[in-house]
């Protein structure tokens, strides 16, 4: 089974710096999905970023980033220029890409929870 | 509406009794998931639903939990004869044939097993 670990339970930034939370995993598959999920205070978790396990490049969407080392299996998350709106609980996710079975679930870590000071 | 929406919001109850949860998915969204948050956990996988097809039940905890999702649209979760350790975050979510993994979330039901 897959497991997804996030070392990190809380860190904090100052506004407009750059934080990366950081994220690893364990599976046997070749090919996958992963996910950071953001859950502000309001509880209702929002996808910020996506990478496919077979694409090289980086995913990136706009001040969000991540550094995918397959090899390794890692998968963080880099937040540029901070702001307050970032404060949250951020989750890690992986899926399988295979069809049938299981494979549709989202394995979640435990979450890193982010403040961001003024 | 819009988003994912659950019911109720929070909910208060003894040990012993019964409660019901409710998740309203996304118009025309096939697959609900219900996933369980405790305090300084991950979430936990507890049921999934894809159209017609036979629910995946394997992460309910125990028989004490059931989950019905009627005409392919509305779910509730039910908790039979609570246990304090039943007290959670319980997160519904719905997704498309879309975007693969991306699920849109409720607001979730929190729980307190008194």
């Amino acid at each position: 089974a897959q497991t997804v670990t996030q070392s990190q339970p809380e860190m904090s930034v100052q506004e407009a710096e750059t934080v990366t939370l950081s994220c690893t995993y364990d599976t046997s598959e070749s090919d996958y999905y992963l996910f950071w999920y953001k859950q502000p205070p309001s509880r209702q978790m929002i996808l910020v970023i996506r990478q496919e396990a077979y694409k090289q490049q980086n995913a990136t969407e706009n001040r969000f980033s991540v550094n995918f080392q397959k090899a390794a299996k890692s998968f963080s998350l880099k937040i540029s220029d901070s702001q307050l709106g970032d404060a949250a609980m951020y989750f890690c996710a992986y899926r399988s890409a295979m069809r049938g079975g299981s494979n549709y679930k989202l394995t979640f870590g435990k979450g890193t929870l982010l403040t961001v000071n003024p | 509406g819009a988003g994912v929406s659950q019911s109720p919001s929070n909910k208060v109850t003894e040990k012993g009794k019964d409660v019901e949860l409710r998740c309203d998915p996304i118009s025309g969204h096939t697959a609900l998931y219900w996933y369980r948050q405790s305090l300084g956990q991950g979430l936990e996988f507890l049921i999934y639903f894809q159209g017609n097809s036979a629910p995946d039940k394997s992460g309910l905890p125990s028989d004490r939990f059931s989950a019905e999702r009627t005409g392919g649209s509305v779910s509730t979760l039910t908790i039979q004869r609570t246990q304090q350790e039943d007290s959670a975050v319980y997160l519904c979510a719905s997704s498309s044939q879309g975007v693969i993994g991306e699920l849109f979330f409720g607001s979730g039901t929190q729980l307190s097993v008194l």
